[in-house]
């Protein structure tokens, strides 16, 4: 069974500009969550979508947004991007993200904001 | 946000040696303390993870101590070898919502040969 796929796995951008990051997640998984990885501040949870709902927010400003498409393929977007957005941003799917229901996380796309 | 206190932030062991990495969380809700295991360039992977109605779980290895009055928990490695050098991360949270994890800063682990 393929694993989650993130794309693309590197992406330069400039302030002010946006950006949008894609996850296909693992065959029959419905929940897709997403994640910010930085050496500061370790993985923090930005959202999770549920049959293309999205289900948790995180504490994260409205510049970051997503969606999920009906075959559970979810989308991140962020615009006006600022230095700060620099990360490894994860998305994790999982059968439900209820119980213990563990996450299989992708490699990850490296956002770089210069 | 960080709710979940990680330490030490970099390990080096011998191959043989035990590897110990420890963590410490504020919610006393949480009931949930899974590790993640993270090679470059890849996702963390589940290793190993415990629920405070138990004080220790071993899976090879591995083993997760805790200690529910000190809200603290740690991930014992045993005869560490060089393929255990990854970054660790504790995690603390609710069972049965993913979404509410906390995770700890990592620990970056070197394994010399």
């Amino acid at each position: 069974k393929a694993g989650v796929t993130q794309t693309p796995r590197y992406l330069i951008k400039t302030r002010g500009q946006q950006v949008t990051l894609s996850c296909s997640p693992i065959s029959g998984h419905r929940s897709v969550s997403w994640y910010q990885q930085t050496p500061g501040q370790g993985l923090q949870f930005l959202f999770e979508y549920f049959s293309e709902t999205q289900r948790n927010k995180g504490n994260f400003p409205g510049r970051f947004s997503g969606r999920q498409f009906s075959n559970s393929r979810s989308e991140m977007n962020v615009s006006t991007l600022e230095l700060g957005d620099s990360a490894l941003y994860l998305c994790a799917s999982s059968t439900s993200g209820t119980g213990v229901d563990e996450q299989y996380f992708g490699p990850g796309t490296r956002l770089t904001v210069t | 946000q960080q709710q979940v206190k990680q330490s030490p932030q970099s390990l080096i062991v011998q191959k043989g040696g035990i590897s110990i990495i420890n963590c410490a969380y504020e919610n006393t809700a949480f009931d949930y303390f899974p590790w993640y295991q993270q090679f470059p360039g890849k996702g963390p992977a589940l290793l190993i993870a415990i629920r405070p109605d138990v004080s220790e779980k071993k899976e090879g290895r591995f083993t997760i101590s805790f200690n529910k009055s000190a809200k603290q928990f740690s991930l014992h490695i045993m005869d560490s070898q060089p393929g255990d050098s990854a970054t660790y991360f504790c995690a603390a949270g609710p069972l049965g919502n993913n979404n509410d994890m906390r995770f700890g800063a990592g620990t970056r682990l070197t394994v010399k040969p």
